[in-house]
């Protein structure tokens, strides 16, 4: 499809892992980016892959890349009450676009439980 | 200062009326954009600046709107006539000239709403 596409909730207990799924377009996508975002508040950049990658930690958090199925993923390790935000996912797009521009799924909203 | 700034935070309008966003960029920066999001949407891009010059404007849904950067740091989004389908947040980013990684920086948007 056209759209990046991503679940839109997702419910975990505090100190369990966190799996947000995404689906991307286009095959030959540079980068591939999550951000998060926290109410009333801008998008936070929270990590990035690179399309020659399959995998990404930082800290908490590790990306996924499954570039035969345009599938991203973002793990989060020992999740707080303090991740409870809206999560997405963006690419950017080799074919067909202007250098820049990102191209964002709807977003998933993770609530975490104490 | 430290982050992309967004001035005013929240703008309330009649339909029909004129509005002008304001968004300050981090400093250096050499590539703003402009990104719309509607409620329960991800954001969706309007346009997009290289120094003065706007590089891409494919995402401007029609010619009511209308961006301008003039000295290549501050830009101003414009909107004429607005309608109350234009409500929704503008988000504007930044991103410096590392053109490869692309990580581009979020203010904290302007809350449209056209009564």
């Amino acid at each position: 499809g056209e759209d990046v596409e991503q679940s839109l909730f997702l419910s975990v207990r505090e100190g369990d892992s966190s799996v947000i799924n995404c689906t991307y377009t286009d095959s030959s996508s540079t980068y591939l980016y999550w951000y998060k975002q926290e109410p009333g508040a801008g998008l936070q950049l929270l990590t990035y892959i690179f399309s020659n990658m399959d995998m990404k930690q930082d800290q908490r958090l590790t990306v996924l890349l499954n570039k035969k199925d345009k599938h991203l993923s973002l793990r989060i390790a020992d999740t707080q009450t303090g991740d409870s935000a809206i999560y997405f996912c963006a690419e950017r797009r080799a074919r067909g676009s202007t250098l820049g521009r990102l191209y964002f799924g709807r977003g998933t909203q993770l609530t975490v439980w104490p | 200062g430290a982050g992309v700034s967004q001035t005013p935070s929240n703008k309330v309008t009649e339909k029909g009326k004129y509005v002008e966003l304001r968004c300050d960029p981090i400093s250096g920066h050499t590539a703003l954009y402009w990104y719309r999001q509607s409620l329960g949407q991800g954001p969706e891009f309007l346009i997009y600046f290289q120094g003065t010059g706007a590089a891409d404007d494919s995402g401007l849904p029609n010619d009511r709107f209308f961006a301008v950067r003039p000295e290549g740091s501050v830009s101003t989004l414009k909107i004429q006539r607005t309608e109350r389908g234009d409500s929704a947040v503008y988000l504007c980013a930044s991103s410096s000239t590392d053109k490869v990684r692309n990580e581009q920086f979020f203010g904290p948007g302007t809350r449209l709403t056209v009564l």
